[in-house]
Formats: structure tokens, C-alpha cells, sequence
């Protein structure tokens, strides 16, 4: 069975400061691997996705995240953040099969606060 | 629809009682989740639908909790004798099926169980 884990909580940066969110999954094979934004009061939006090809991957907001097989990581990152990015952000790995179903498991998330 | 949606949004229920959430996912999508979010807790899985039918119920936590689904688009999550460890947010998600798609979260339901 596929695990997260996001060792961060919380994380508070400066507003126009880079950010990195840090994730380490379990698996056994490639993984499909998701970050989703979770704003106040909001529902998830996927932020970017991963399933194969570049390990580098742009997703939407400037956010990028690089898929580490030997690390087993994929790390979120933006070189400047802007308030608006306060959120919980929650990486995911899913488990696909034959059938298309796929079994996404997600982490327990880590909450950004932004200062000015 | 544009996206999907879930009601009620707020739900609260004495102890004991049923309730009823209800999904509609997007249309055409054909796979459908069910999780629940605790108060600083991730997203836990509870069922899966593939069209009607439930290939994965390894989430649900207990057999006060059931889920259908009809005509392959909406769903109905039932918790029977509600219990205060109940309370959460349900959150209901769709996807196209095909292979690793993206899923599509609903606002969800907060519920309250008193």
C-alpha cells in the first residue's frame, strides 16, 4: 500500500521569499504523485500532477515540483510567494491499475502562513 | 455541471440520529470518491465508486457508514447512529476514470454531530 508523508505542519514565510514543501512517499512502483491547494473555506485544487516523462513539472500559480525517485520525494517549490498563497497544500500519490481506478492516498498536509 | 457539488454544506445532527450527504459530481464522470477531513487531519479515503458500483469500500469505518450511487452520477453518503467522532468534513470527489486522472473535489459537507 501507497503512504505520504509531509513532515512540515506549518511553515511561515515572507511574502516575496521561495518556498519549498517537502513530501516523501512510499510505493513500489511509479507513482502518479499530486500537490492540491486547500484555500480558506475552499475546496482542493490541483495545483500540478505527476506521471511520468520530466521529473520537473509546472503547475498552475508558479508553482513547480520535481519528482526525486531516489529520494522518493516530490518536493514543492516557488521561487516567491505571494499572500495569496497562504493555504494547506497536500501532496498525494495514487496507485493506478489496469482498470483506471486509482487509489490516491494523501498526506496530512502542511499549512502555509505568509507575512508581510 | 461546472463542477461538483455537495449538500448540504453545514449539517448538524444529535447523537443517534441518520444523515444523508449528497454528491453530484461532475457530468460524465465516471469515477466518484468519498473522504473525510478531521479537524487537522489529512484526507481520509472511505469509498470509491466506478459507475454504480463500489469496487473499494476499504475506507469506510464501520458498518454505521454506506454509501450508493445511481444512474452513475449521483451519490448518497449515509452515517447511521451518529456518533461525535463522526463529525467532519465530508468531501466528495470525481474523476473522468481514465487512468491517472485528475480528481475534482466538491466544497464538501461540514458536519457536526452533537
Amino acid at each position: 500500500a501507497q503512504s505520504v508523508t509531509q513532515p512540515d505542519i506549518h511553515i511561515t514565510v515572507s511574502e516575496g521569499a521561495s518556498l519549498e514543501l517537502r513530501c516523501n512517499y512510499s510505493y513500489g512502483a511509479t507513482p502518479y504523485l499530486f500537490w492540491y491547494v486547500q484555500s480558506p473555506g475552499q475546496g482542493l485544487q490541483l495545483l500540478l500532477k505527476y506521471f511520468s516523462g520530466d521529473t520537473l513539472v509546472q503547475g498552475i500559480k508558479g508553482f513547480e515540483a520535481e519528482f526525486k525517485r531516489s529520494q522518493s520525494s516530490f518536493n514543492l517549490r516557488k521561487p516567491s510567494v505571494h499572500w495569496s498563497d497562504a493555504a494547506e497544500y497536500f501532496c498525494a500519490v495514487g496507485a493506478g491499475n489496469s482498470g483506471g481506478y486509482q487509489k490516491v492516498t494523501f498526506g496530512t498536509g502542511t499549512k502555509l502562513q505568509v507575512i508581510p | 455541471g461546472a463542477g461538483v457539488s455537495q449538500s448540504p454544506s453545514n449539517k448538524v445532527t444529535e447523537k443517534g440520529k441518520d444523515v444523508e450527504l449528497r454528491c453530484d459530481p461532475i457530468s460524465g464522470h465516471t469515477a466518484l470518491y468519498w473522504y473525510r477531513q478531521s479537524l487537522g487531519q489529512g484526507l481520509e479515503f472511505l469509498i470509491y465508486f466506478q459507475g454504480n458500483s463500489a469496487p473499494d469500500k476499504s475506507g469506510l469505518p464501520s458498518d454505521r457508514f454506506s454509501a450508493e450511487r445511481t444512474g452513475g452520477s449521483v451519490s448518497t453518503l449515509t452515517i447511521q447512529r451518529t456518533q461525535q467522532e463522526d463529525s467532519a468534513v465530508y468531501l466528495c470527489a470525481s474523476s473522468s476514470g481514465q487512468g491517472a486522472s485528475e480528481q475534482f473535489f466538491g466544497p464538501g459537507t461540514r458536519l457536526t454531530v452533537l
